[in-house]
């Protein structure tokens, strides 16, 4: 069956290191998306693609970068992590359309120390 | 995107119908209507949309008022899994394909 998974599910790290969250769905979908969840502030979009070579900037995004090389991967990169940047991040694709659906993967649990 | 008004919480007992109230007074003839749900600690789970019909599917119904203003989830026969925070997100086609995510609704189904 077709999935989106993410990796690592946890991680901490230090304050100033850079970090890598992944990102891999395998429904061949165009869009993929990167949100963020901290308490108090629900979801909020960091950075999205509408495919190959496409990135775009969500509400979020200092601190933050995307590459899109191929269909299947989103990584998402924190340059130099910082406490701010704590938190639990959720991963997405959906595909083209008029009333296009997200399908969201199991999230990410940050902590930077 | 038109703004949504949700209840923070309601509860439901176990087997019953459970009918998660939305509004969006301001919404526009191009935007459809979304239910999202966030059971603890997972990412969240697309349930249903729709445009102006009313809608089913093997997860719940959606009912969207003549006047499109409000819609209601149900969930026909809730059980303990049920327990989640519901989003309501009415989303514009020209906006975009991010989704915009409120506080939702907790709902908590009990025994």
């Amino acid at each position: 069956d077709a999935e989106i998974t993410q990796s690592p599910r946890h991680k901490i790290t230090e304050t100033g290191r850079q970090v890598t969250l992944a990102c891999h769905q395998t429904w061949n979908h165009n869009n993929m998306f990167w949100y963020r969840q901290d308490l108090g502030h629900g979801l909020r979009l960091i950075h999205y693609s509408y495919g190959v070579q496409d990135t775009n900037k969500g509400e979020v995004s200092d601190g933050y970068s995307v590459s899109r090389s191929n269909t299947e991967d989103l990584p998402l990169t924190l340059e130099s992590a910082a406490s701010s940047q704590t938190s639990v991040y959720f991963c997405a694709s959906s595909d083209s359309g008029l009333a296009n659906t997200q399908y969201f993967g199991p999230g990410t649990r940050l902590t930077v120390l | 995107d038109a703004k949504t008004t949700q209840p923070p919480s309601m509860d439901c007992a176990e087997g019953r119908a459970a009918n998660l109230p939305c509004n969006h007074s301001t919404i526009s003839g191009n935007e459809y209507v979304y239910w999202y749900r966030q059971i603890h600690s997972q990412g969240p789970q697309y349930i249903i949309h729709g445009l102006k019909n009313n809608e089913t599917n093997e997860m719940a119904s959606l009912i969207i008022t003549e006047d499109r203003k409000s819609s209601t989830l149900i969930l026909p026969h809730a059980t303990l899994r049920d327990t989640a925070v519901y989003y309501c997100i009415v989303r514009a086609l020209i906006s975009g394909y991010a989704l915009n995510f409120g506080k939702g609704t907790s709902l908590l189904v009990t025994p």
